[in-house]
């Protein structure tokens, strides 16, 4: 069956450190990709989705940046973080096939200080 | 472009009450719907899902009628329990606006005993 992780689950950062969230899954090949977040008290925003290695785009101009080194992992990252990048990452992977459900990661809480 | 319009929250329901969480949809195509459920600290999972016209999704006593001449597809639970209490989110996906799907702000729900 497949799964996904991501990690850290939670993590404290000052501003201006820099950020690296990991992604992997796993029992499927070539799975879409996605970068999430949730901000307190809001909804869902994409930020970053992959067809493919090396395939990124972007959803939201910002202060983030996505990888996909290997076919299932997937990589969110920052130089210099600020302190509106604060809040819940989901990765997912899926919305393929004929109904294009996602499945989800158990999130990483990013608190920016 | 697509989006999506669920009712604000947060709701609040005493246990075995009648639950209804609105959601509405704009799309170009002919979008799959679903509804994504949040327990706390934890990432999204699928509730349920529908892809076409007239479609019923259930799961755990959840249901949603995809209603295209009305554009909706609102959430009902005959009778809600305390572990309800959840965040949820109406989405959908449409295969003529790329791998992307779009999330609706999410709905608080809160179950008393």
């Amino acid at each position: 069956s497949q799964t996904i992780h991501q990690w850290p689950a939670t993590l404290v950062q000052p501003v201006g450190s820099p950020l690296s969230l990991e992604c992997t899954v796993e029992g499927t090949s070539n799975p879409n990709l996605y970068w999430y977040r949730q901000a307190a008290g809001r909804g869902l925003q994409l930020l970053f989705y992959s067809v493919g290695i090396g395939q990124i785009s972007s959803e939201v101009p910002q202060n983030l940046s996505a990888s996909r080194p290997q076919d299932r992992q997937f990589i969110l990252s920052s130089k210099k973080l600020l302190l509106s990048d604060s809040g819940f990452y989901l990765c997912a992977w899926g919305g393929q096939g004929e109904t294009g459900e996602l499945f989800f990661g158990e999130g990483s809480r990013l608190t920016v200080l | 472009g697509d989006s999506v319009t669920q009712m604000e929250g947060p709701v609040t329901l005493s246990e075995e009450a009648f639950l209804t969480i609105n959601c509405t949809y704009t799309a170009t195509g002919y979008p799959s719907l679903f509804w994504y459920v949040q327990y706390p600290g934890e990432g999204l999972q699928l509730l349920l899902k529908a892809t076409k016209a007239d479609d019923k999704g259930s799961n755990k006593g959840f249901e949603a009628t995809y209603r295209k001449e009305t554009t909706s597809f609102h959430l009902e639970k005959g009778s809600v329990q305390v572990s309800d209490s959840a965040v949820y989110f109406c989405a959908l996906s449409d295969r003529t606006g790329g791998f992307k799907t779009i999330f609706g702000a999410g709905t608080r729900l809160f179950v008393k005993a």
